[in-house]
């Protein structure tokens, strides 16, 4: 089984303030890693995803993730913030059980996101 | 298509009502799944259908709960003898065979009363 830990609930930041939401999974098989946002009363969308290859992914909206296998982290970052970029991320993992998936998602408890001006 | 659609988007029940919410997945998706999301957490996987075939159910999935997807195509999620607790997010997604990632609709909000 798998299991995701976001470390902070709630992180908040001023405008143009860069800014790290961490996430570290557990996993005794390969696993592919994702980040959702989750605007107020909404679904989630898929900002970026790891699935092979190099571990710097970048997704929309500026942000970007580092796969650290060693530490078994998925950390997502944007160098600058926008108060749009308010919201709840999720981190969340899905088995890779030898390059297909089975597309089942275990997701984190979510950081809040609050940007002030 | 734009997109997974899920129908109603809120729902006020009474406690012992019954419930049956809709998703319509990505035309082209085969997988589709339901989530459930209470406040402050991250979504729960409930169940998941691969074309018609209900594949996985989670313990989460008590009797009251029950899916179909007929056709293979929407899928719906009923709830019988709502329960207080059963207040939450329902979350519908779909995915393809071979696609890691699953699409997520807008959810269908549930409060029991």
């Amino acid at each position: 089984a798998q299991s995701v830990t976001q470390l902070d609930s709630q992180v908040p930041v001023f405008e143009e303030a860069p800014v790290e939401l961490r996430c570290n999974y557990s996993s005794s098989v390969s696993v592919y890693l994702f980040w959702y946002v989750q605007y107020p009363n909404q679904g989630l969308q898929l900002l970026l995803k790891y699935l092979s290859g190099s571990t710097l992914v970048k997704g929309i909206n500026g942000f970007e993730a580092e796969f650290n296998k060693s530490q078994t982290s998925f950390h997502l970052r944007k160098p600058s913030v926008h108060i749009s970029d308010t919201a709840e991320y999720f981190c969340a993992v899905n088995r890779n059980a030898g390059g297909t998936s089975y597309g089942k998602l275990t997701f984190g408890q979510g950081t809040i996101l609050t940007v002030h001006p | 298509d734009t997109g997974v659609s899920q129908n109603p988007r809120h729902k006020i029940t009474k406690r012992g009502q019954n419930v049956t919410f809709r998703c319509d997945p990505i035309s082209e998706h085969n997988r589709l799944y339901w989530y459930r999301q209470t406040l402050g957490q991250g979504p729960e996987f409930l169940t998941y259908f691969q074309n018609e075939a209900q594949l996985e159910k989670s313990r989460l999935l008590s009797d009251r709960f029950s899916a179909e997807r007929p056709k293979g195509s929407f899928s719906t999620l009923e709830i019988q003898r709502t329960e207080q607790g059963d207040s939450a997010m329902y979350l519908c997604a779909s995915s393809s065979t071979g696609l890691p990632e699953a699409f997520f609709g807008q959810g269908t909000r549930l409060t029991v009363v």
